[in-house]
């Protein structure tokens, strides 16, 4: 069973649309997560961290439910410049300090 | 604030031919290194990780090696390409898993193709 688990897309939204990304992971000892964000032949860029509470960065919001192992991402009033691929990332210390990666999420955003 | 630089950016290098691919961080001291290389439309595959100089852990069994020989320098290579060693390959760094902050931060990456 792979660590990280995501929906690969390909999500083609329209501009302003709202779309959700999920991810699960099987590590119940999993310590952080986060959400990356990759564009065309570049380097993943981290995007927003994730916490229990729940957290929001402009029109991104990240959210974690520990119970079942899941992260979302909401991405509300999308823009031409949100297309890229979106890494779902999951920290776990306990066998040295290794972070996994899902294999992303694929989203473009149609004018 | 610190900087990861990783080189060459790209590459082109035939069947049988060794390999060098190097990683520098600033700013920061006793990072924890990796080496990922993602295949053509896929995931990160974890190569290698160090936690300090000249402590590696290898993850996937290959054809390539890492080395640390400074605390900020982690060097990926190979004796002998083989066809499927061609893809991305990015370094990273993280800070060590007690303290705070710990995320990962990525290098520029370096597009290998054997050809």
């Amino acid at each position: 069973r792979k660590e990280v688990e995501q929906d690969p897309g390909p999500f083609n939204v329209p501009e302003g649309a709202t779309v959700a990304f999920n991810c699960t992971y099987s590590n119940s000892a999993s310590q952080s997560f986060f959400w990356y964000r990759q564009d065309c032949r570049k380097e993943p860029k981290l995007l927003m961290s994730v916490y229990s509470s729940g957290n929001e960065d402009g029109r991104f919001t990240a959210q974690l439910n520990r119970a079942s192992q899941y992260i979302s991402l909401l991405i509300r009033d999308s823009k031409l410049s949100d297309s890229a691929t979106y890494l779902c990332v999951v920290n776990s210390v306990g066998s040295g300090n290794q972070f996994y990666f899902g294999t992303g999420t694929s989203l473009t955003v149609i004018p | 604030s610190q900087t990861i630089h990783q080189w060459p950016a790209t590459l082109v290098q035939p069947v049988g031919s060794p390999l060098s691919l190097e990683c520098t961080v600033e700013g920061t001291s006793n990072p924890n290194l990796y080496w990922y290389r993602q295949a053509a439309g896929r995931g990160l595959q974890l190569l290698f990780y160090s936690i300090g100089i000249g402590q590696i852990s290898s993850e996937v069994p290959q054809n390539l090696s890492a080395s640390r020989p400074q605390d900020r320098q982690f060097i990926l290579s190979s004796k002998k390409l083989l066809l499927s060693d061609s893809g991305f390959y990015l370094c990273a760094w993280s800070v060590p898993p007690l303290f705070s902050g710990n995320t990962i931060y990525f290098g520029e990456g370096s597009w290998l193709t054997v050809v």
